[in-house]
């Protein structure tokens, strides 16, 4: 039971660059997360996946897209980098949707460098 | 605007002691709380939540205390261990609406 999973860890990326960012879980839980963390500014929180085939936007969405592949698979896209990014990459997944009252589950992050 | 403030970025305390990490919320709609652990190349970690029908809620060495006319919950954690050093975030929600986090202290802990 490996939890919530993301890959890669660590990814430097040249201004202008794609990417997509993966995360995965074995929970079988219904909602799904994307967080950035930045010094001094906490967790905002970028895309959310509320249940398997829908996907709102969270506080700061400008510059990514994300797809919930499937009930496990929620991935994050950037489509041109921008040093702006650089940041630290959390994936969360919930069993209920956010607006219930229950924890969120965590992935290790990816820190990401945009030069 | 920042709903959820944390503003002391760090704490220091003596192993045996108290720590006692505070958070202050604007959002008076705020009916649940949490508290997150999180250790350096980690995820957060859930620690303990609270409802907005209760003042306190404890689980082991670890207590929040929520005081709704002061928008002000606190986390205690007694005694204090060396492997309590992390990064503590609080984060709170209303009803049909999103976590919104804190910023995030930094707690140490010395032997």
């Amino acid at each position: 039971n490996a939890g919530v999973t993301q890959t890669p860890k660590f990814q430097v990326l040249k201004t202008g660059q794609s990417m997509t960012l993966q995360c995965a879980q074995d929970m079988n839980h219904n909602s799904m997360y994307w967080y950035r963390q930045d010094p001094g500014m906490g967790l905002r929180l970028i895309y959310y996946s509320a249940s398997e085939g829908t996907t709102d936007k969270g506080e700061v969405p400008n510059g990514y897209n994300v797809s919930r592949l499937n009930k496990r698979e929620f991935s994050l896209r950037l489509e041109s980098a921008a040093p702006s990014q650089t940041s630290v990459y959390f994936c969360a997944s919930s069993e209920l949707p956010p607006a219930h009252y229950n924890e969120q589950f965590f992935g290790p992050g990816t820190r990401l460098t945009v030069l | 605007d920042q709903q959820v403030k944390q503003n002391s970025p760090s704490l220091s305390v003596q192993e045996g002691r108290i720590s006692i990490l505070n958070c202050d919320y604007t959002n008076s709609m705020f009916d649940y709380f949490l508290w997150y652990k999180k250790y350096p190349a980690e995820g957060p970690t859930f620690l303990i939540s609270i409802s907005s029908i209760k003042d306190k809620n404890e689980d082991g060495r670890f207590t929040v205390f929520l005081n709704k006319s002061a928008k002000h919950l606190s986390l205690h954690i007694v005694p204090s261990q060396p492997g309590d050093s992390a990064v503590y975030f609080c984060a709170s929600k209303s009803s049909g609406d999103k976590l919104t986090f804190g910023t995030g202290t930094r707690l140490a802990v010395r032997p």
